[in-house]
């Protein structure tokens, strides 16, 4: 069973860090990209960042500005969002999630973690 | 970027209505849609990839259809369990963005 479990979210001032983990476990890591996906209380989906299986390809949605960086360990079935510099629109659910492959481009989220929340208020 | 919009954001449907949800993009996404659905206190579920294909476990009613720009959700006969929140996402290129939702409602 694919499982997904995101840690790290907290109370947060505004400027400040937070790092955010997810743990993999029932595939193997090592073969699937994976991302962060947020949503905002009383908001809908935002794509936040994504990272390729091997964590040599990465992208950010515009809003992230080079605050964020993701990463992987795959020695450790986990992904990672460092994030700086964040904001009060920052607050969010933040996802976990597993990007599935049907051909050589395309993809889809397949699995999601239930989130952890981080919160950034003063 | 590119922009997703979705419409409407909003609809009221009585059960065994046939809804249609639609969703473009700013640019040409050839078939790389994606339709999710989420319903309060859980995780989304993914619905319709590559813009037509019916994920593994969801129900016939479901169905994508588009390419290019334009693309549409259709639920054929709306069920009580599909009262939620739709959303579009285009895989074709990096960041993958969503669509800002559409909320189906009982009528």
């Amino acid at each position: 069973e694919v499982q997904l479990v995101e840690s790290g979210g907290d109370v947060v001032r505004p400027g400040g860090s937070l790092r955010l983990s997810c743990a993999a476990s029932g595939f193997t890591f090592e073969d699937y990209g994976m991302s962060w996906v947020r949503q905002a209380p009383g908001k809908g989906l935002e794509y936040v960042s994504g990272i390729n299986w091997n964590g040599g390809s990465t992208d950010y949605a515009d809003f992230v500005e080079g605050r964020f960086t993701i990463s992987r360990d795959n020695a450790k079935n986990s992904l990672y969002l460092q994030m700086n510099s964040l904001r009060a629109d920052d607050t969010a659910l933040y996802h976990c999630v597993k990007r599935a492959y049907y051909d050589r481009s395309g993809s889809a989220f397949d699995f999601w973690g239930q989130g952890t929340l981080v919160t950034v208020s003063s | 970027d590119i922009q997703m919009t979705q419409s409407p954001s909003s609809l009221s449907a009585s059960v065994g209505d046939r809804v249609t949800i639609t969703c473009r993009a700013s640019q040409t996404i050839s078939s790389y849609l994606n339709w999710y659905q989420l319903k309060p206190g859980k995780v989304p579920m993914l619905l319709i990839y590559a813009a037509s294909s019916l994920q593994r476990g969801v129900p016939s009613r479901f169905s994508g259809s588009g390419s290019g720009t334009d693309f549409t959700l259709t639920i054929s006969s709306l069920q009580p369990e599909d009262f939620a929140t739709y959303y579009c996402q285009q895989s074709y290129s990096p960041p993958h963005t969503f669509g800002q939702g559409t909320k189906v409602e009982i009528k």
